[in-house]
């Protein structure tokens, strides 16, 4: 089983649309979490850390689920500059490396 | 500009040749990680260092590729007798030491480099 799993798409969405993405995670003891965007061929960008109380950046909001170990990324109004892929990050423990999920797709469409 | 630079941005080398890449941290962090992407995968951890001290290296590193961060500063990744499977890109990031990479601190990545094997 790998260590962090995500549906990896693509989610092909109109625009204004709201779009969920899941992410599970292997490590029970796993104390931090992100998502992360990337665009083509460019370089992973933090998006938003996911706090344990859940956590909300504009139209993007984060969830975090410790009993069935996943985290969730809801994006409400879809805009066309949000078609990238969506990449789940989780630290296993603070003295480690951070693990990736493979990442999802997102196409929005006009 | 402060953030965490690689270069050479694009290498392409004929199989069998070796091939250094660069990257230079963000100058206050003391972790460096290297991690190498394909199409189509998330980055696959390679290695990270605590200063000048490597703390892990993955499996997937074999005995062709090597990293050094000498002084603890900018950090190089070596790969030997390259193979065509090598063809990647090999993303370096930096953050802050494990007490900080918590939520709201985490690592930063480089624009990467572009590897082909020919």
């Amino acid at each position: 089983r790998k260590e962090v799993e995500q549906d990896p798409g693509p989610f092909n969405v109109p625009e204004g649309a709201t779009v969920a993405f899941n992410c599970t995670y292997s490590n029970s003891a796993s104390q931090s979490f992100f998502w992360y965007r990337q665009d083509c061929r460019k370089e992973p960008k933090l998006l938003m850390s996911v706090y344990s109380s859940g956590n909300e950046d504009g139209r993007f909001t984060a969830q975090l689920n410790r009993a069935s170990q996943y985290i969730s990324l809801l994006i409400r109004d879809s805009k066309l500059s949000d078609s990238a892929t969506y990449l789940c990050v989780v630290n296993p423990h603070s003295a480690s490396k951070i693990i990736f999920g493979s990442g999802t797709r997102l196409s929005i469409r006009p | 500009d402060t953030g965490v630079s690689q270069n050479p941005r694009h290498k392409i080398t004929k199989r069998g040749q070796n091939v250094t890449f660069r990257c230079d941290p963000i100058s206050e962090h003391n972790r460096l990680y290297w991690y190498r992407q394909t199409l189509g995968q998330g980055p696959e951890f390679l290695t990270y260092f605590q200063n000048e001290a490597q703390l892990e290296k993955s499996r997937l590193l074999s005995d062709r590729f090597s990293a050094e961060r000498p002084k603890g500063s900018f950090s190089t990744l070596e790969i030997q007798r390259t193979e065509q499977g090598d063809s990647a890109m090999y993303l370096c990031a930096s953050s802050l030491d494990d007490r900080f990479l918590s939520s709201g601190n985490t690592i930063y990545f480089g624009e990467g480099s572009w590897l082909t094997v020919v």
